[in-house]
């Protein structure tokens, strides 16, 4: 069965702090991952999207992430984090029936 | 301007009492479907539609209704909604049902069921 799970629920960091979020999926075959941000009080928007080419997506915000099918993972990083940053996070596996992981709330202390 | 409206946003209702929240796009996209998201569980899909008169059930469909008349309305029906549907409801649509396609959500409806 497909699967997401993301490894972290709630990450704190300061600003300029350097930021990985883990995610991995469980399916065998063609993958299209995304990464969606819900700031809050907002809905869900996209972040950043693979599905072919380059395992090194860039997004908005300076955010990217790295598909690596070995490791079954899509993590998303961002060298230097801003308070405007805070949000919840959420990995995603695209298709007919999308496949969200539980999400990661992230709070950047100013 | 392209959007997903969902209505009502805050609503506060009784167990039992059948509602009705509505969701419109003006994308002209095929696909549609509604999520609900809860603490700790991420957005989990309830019903999804491939196009007009096609739906299907998602991961939790248990007590909840949808249609599919027109393009571009997905109502979500509660025919006799409980407290454990108190949740943060998303309408969401996409050009097609294809895996590569990017979701666009709606603001999302607070539901309280009391």
């Amino acid at each position: 069965a497909q699967s997401v799970s993301q490894h972290n629920h709630h990450v704190i960091l300061s600003e300029a702090a350097s930021l990985e979020l883990g995610c991995n999926y469980s399916y065998g075959g063609t993958v299209n991952l995304f990464w969606y941000v819900q700031y809050p009080g907002q809905h869900l928007q996209l972040l950043l999207k693979y599905f072919s080419g380059d395992p090194l997506v860039k997004g908005i915000k300076g955010f990217e992430a790295e598909f690596i099918k070995s490791k079954f993972s899509f993590n998303l990083r961002k060298p230097s984090v801003q308070w405007s940053d805070t949000a919840e996070y959420f990995c995603a596996l695209g298709g007919f029936k999308t496949i969200f992981g539980a999400g990661t709330r992230l709070f950047v202390k100013a | 301007e392209a959007q997903v409206t969902q209505n009502p946003r805050y609503l506060i209702t009784v167990t039992g009492k059948k509602l009705t929240v509505t969701c419109s796009q003006n994308m002209n996209h095929e696909y549609m479907s509604w999520y609900r998201q809860d603490p700790g569980l991420g957005l989990r899909q309830i019903y999804y539609s491939m196009n007009v008169e096609v739906t299907d059930k998602g991961d939790v469909p248990e007590g909840y209704k949808v249609s599919r008349k027109e393009k571009r309305n997905f109502p979500l029906i509660l025919e006799s909604p409980s407290p454990n549907q108190t949740s943060l409801y998303f309408c969401a649509s996409s050009p097609t049902g294809q895996g590569g396609n990017t979701i666009y959500f709606g603001e999302g409806s607070w539901l309280t069921v009391v």
